[in-house]
């Protein structure tokens, strides 16, 4: 099936640091998700992308629906220590309808 | 926003028996909702979409009869891992769409089963 990967799998940064992340895929979708889990918890969305090249923020992230629709980055900037968490995109290759493929994920850990 | 439940947040079981897990959308109506399975350190697995008033759709690889779905109401979807084994043991998270926010996913804080 589908696959979609997440670099890099692990971060360990510092407070203040800018984060960047990406995610690939060998086939188009044509929506783009960015989701964070915390520890036990479900997923809550971040960002959705939904045309390909657009660039949308949501506070201090940033994301990016890449031009092929097989990639997309997520940019998180000053980092705080409530950033800690696991990233995943997910991607939708029908409409927003469709279901979602999840991404390997990122770990983030941030120090202070 | 639009808030998804989950019952039990933990359940702890005996080999060969069943669990029933609840689903539930608060404040909105989901035609669909999804079931998802995450092993440790993995990423979220769909197994498969739940619909109202049909049968649900399972993912490649996932057993029907194992773990049965049933979506009665536009708030509620239950999966029941029946015949529990080992090997089922996993944080089982569900999402439910809500269609009047653009088909939006919300997702449930996830269960946790543990089989001995």
């Amino acid at each position: 099936g589908q696959q979609l990967n997440q670099s890099p799998q692990s971060m360990f940064i510092q407070e203040g640091e800018d984060v960047s992340m990406n995610c690939t895929s060998s086939s188009i979708f044509n929506t783009w998700l960015w989701y964070k889990q915390d520890p036990g918890e479900g997923p809550v969305l971040l960002i959705a992308l939904y045309k390909a090249g657009e660039l949308t923020s949501n506070g201090r992230l940033t994301a990016q629906f890449g031009i092929t629709r097989k990639d997309s980055f997520l940019n998180i900037s000053a980092s705080i220590p409530s950033d800690v968490g696991i990233y995943f995109c997910a991607g939708q290759t029908g409409g927003t309808a469709s279901k979602l493929t999840f991404g390997t994920g990122t770990r983030l850990q941030v120090t202070l | 926003g639009a808030v998804v439940s989950q019952h039990p947040s933990w359940v702890i079981c005996k080999s060969g028996t069943s669990v029933k897990i609840e689903c539930r959308s608060l404040d909105f109506q989901a035609t669909t909702m999804f079931w998802y399975r995450q092993f440790p350190k993995q990423s979220l697995m769909l197994m498969a979409t739940s619909n109202e008033g049909s049968k649900a759709t399972y993912e490649q690889g996932v057993e029907k009869d194992k773990f049965l779905i049933n979506h009665a109401s536009l708030t509620l979807s239950t999966l029941t891992v029946t015949s529990a084994h080992p090997e089922d043991s996993s944080f089982y998270i569900c999402s439910a769409r809500d269609s009047g926010r653009w088909n939006e996913q919300f997702f449930g804080p996830g269960t946790r089963l543990t089989v001995l």
